[in-house]
């Protein structure tokens, strides 16, 4: 257990719609960052968040967006869904840049 | 040239043969470099961090070199339970994973 907590595990929604993912870090970790995780691919970078700040983000549109909470617990929110965006998404919480990062179980997205 | 790139696999071995992994990456000012472990429709979990001076733990040894921008994973003495998708993974500010290789210890 990483005490790396996301929810909801699965979600079905229809393109053109609007999803918010969310992951509770685990505690003492201010760092949280999130991967888009397509069948037979690796972890692809979306963006991180450091003490409620955006530090860094990966080749994703603007339609991706987040936020982090001022107990480091943090969300996802990715509008206009297209097909394509139908993947695992998954959380990791660090306790600063540049370590070891622990997983949360992810939510698998389907997008129809 | 990809960020991270890792050998495409997949391995498919004998209950203890000994196998290896190579991983390059692109930026030459990572600074932290692990190896994590992905079992199917898992998320990844780290197996282990990877320093200049190579390190081990039981059955697994982690070299890097940085002037060749280059980590490896050995896995001696392999198990079943050893089965799983080995993502290098490197850090400048965030972590960025390679595609993964997949491994299949057989009996």
């Amino acid at each position: 257990e990483t005490g790396v907590t996301q929810s909801p595990t699965h979600l079905i929604k229809t393109r053109g719609q609007q999803v918010t993912l969310r992951c509770s870090s685990q505690s003492g970790h201010n760092t949280v960052s999130w991967y888009q995780q397509a069948l037979g691919q690796g972890p692809q970078f979306i963006f991180q968040y450091y003490r409620e700040e955006e530090n860094g983000r990966g080749n994703f549109p603007p339609r991706f967006s987040g936020l982090q909470f001022p107990n480091y617990s943090s969300e996802l929110n990715v509008n206009a869904l297209e097909l394509d965006d139908s993947a695992l998404y998954l959380c990791a919480s660090s306790p600063g840049t540049g370590t070891e990062a622990f997983f949360g179980q992810g939510t698998r997205l389907t997008v129809v | 040239r990809k960020e991270v790139e890792q050998d495409p696999g997949p391995f498919n071995v004998p209950e203890g043969a000994t196998v290896a992994f190579n991983c390059t990456y692109s930026n030459s000012a990572s600074q932290s470099f692990f190896w994590y472990r992905q079992d199917c429709r898992k998320e990844p979990k780290l197996l282990m961090s990877v320093y200049s001076s190579g390190n081990e733990d039981g059955r697994f040894t982690a070299q890097l070199n940085r002037a060749s921008q280059y980590i490896s994973l050995l896995i001696r003495d392999s198990k079943l339970s050893d089965s799983a998708t080995y993502l290098c993974v490197v850090n400048w500010n965030d972590m960025r994973f390679g595609a993964g290789t997949r491994l299949t210890v057989k009996p």
